[in-house]
């Protein structure tokens, strides 16, 4: 079975500080895996992607499969970045194409 | 992209009664996955919902407590049937575009 495992509910950090949220995952087969982020007051929404590899609102991700580990990043956090982010995986294949499994979140708080 | 509305945005619902929530989608998409966050927890799929066919349910979750309905390719329905306080949750409603998963701004549900 799949799972994904984000070790810290709460991260606080200063504006201009880096920041790293961690996420770990557990899968057999090939992992698709993402960040979503849930702003104060509006809907999960998705930041990115490891497929594509990019950098959104400065934030980056690399696979590490060795690891199993897929931790987001950012060198100079801002305080429009305090939300609840989510790590997720996709499941592939058969009747699980396209279901996500969720990790437990992690409330990222950037103070002034 | 996708925009997805959901009904009613909250209610507060005695111990032993039902509660449908509707799922409206901009556009016609195949599959819509239904979600629930529990306080303090992270998100769980309940449910995928395939037009013209019964619902798939995960593990832990069965059609009698949490019936869907799926009459066309941009409308579901979950019931949340005989309610109990542990049922206090949101839920989410969900759909696949590609690579990504657009979520509903979900629907908050408090039992008495």
């Amino acid at each position: 079975a799949q799972r994904v495992t984000q070790p810290e509910k709460l991260l606080s950090v200063f504006k201009g500080a880096p920041v790293e949220l961690k996420c770990n995952y557990s899968y057999s087969g090939s992992p698709e895996l993402f960040w979503y982020v849930q702003y104060s007051r509006q809907r999960l929404q998705l930041l990115l992607r490891h497929i594509s590899r990019e950098s959104i609102k400065g934030f980056t991700a690399d696979l590490n499969k060795g690891e199993t580990s897929f931790h987001l990043k950012k060198p100079f956090a801002q305080e429009e970045d305090s939300a609840m982010y989510y790590c997720a995986l996709k499941r592939a294949g058969g009747t699980s194409y396209g279901k996500l499994t969720f990790g437990q979140g992690t409330i990222l708080t950037v103070h002034p | 992209s996708a925009v997805i509305s959901q009904k009613p945005s909250r209610d507060i619902c005695q111990r032993g009664t039902s509660l449908t929530i509707q799922c409206q989608v901009d556009s016609q998409v195949t599959m819509m996955f239904w979600y629930r966050q529990q306080p303090g927890q992270s998100l769980t799929l309940i449910a995928t919902a395939n037009q013209g066919s019964e619902a798939t349910y995960e593990s832990g979750f069965v059609i009698d407590k949490f019936p869907i309905s799926r009459p066309n390719l941009t409308f579901s329905t979950l019931t949340v049937s005989n309610m109990s306080p542990e049922d206090s949750s949101i839920y989410l409603c969900s759909v696949s575009r590609g690579d990504t998963q657009y979520f509903g701004p979900g629907t908050r549900l408090t039992v008495l």
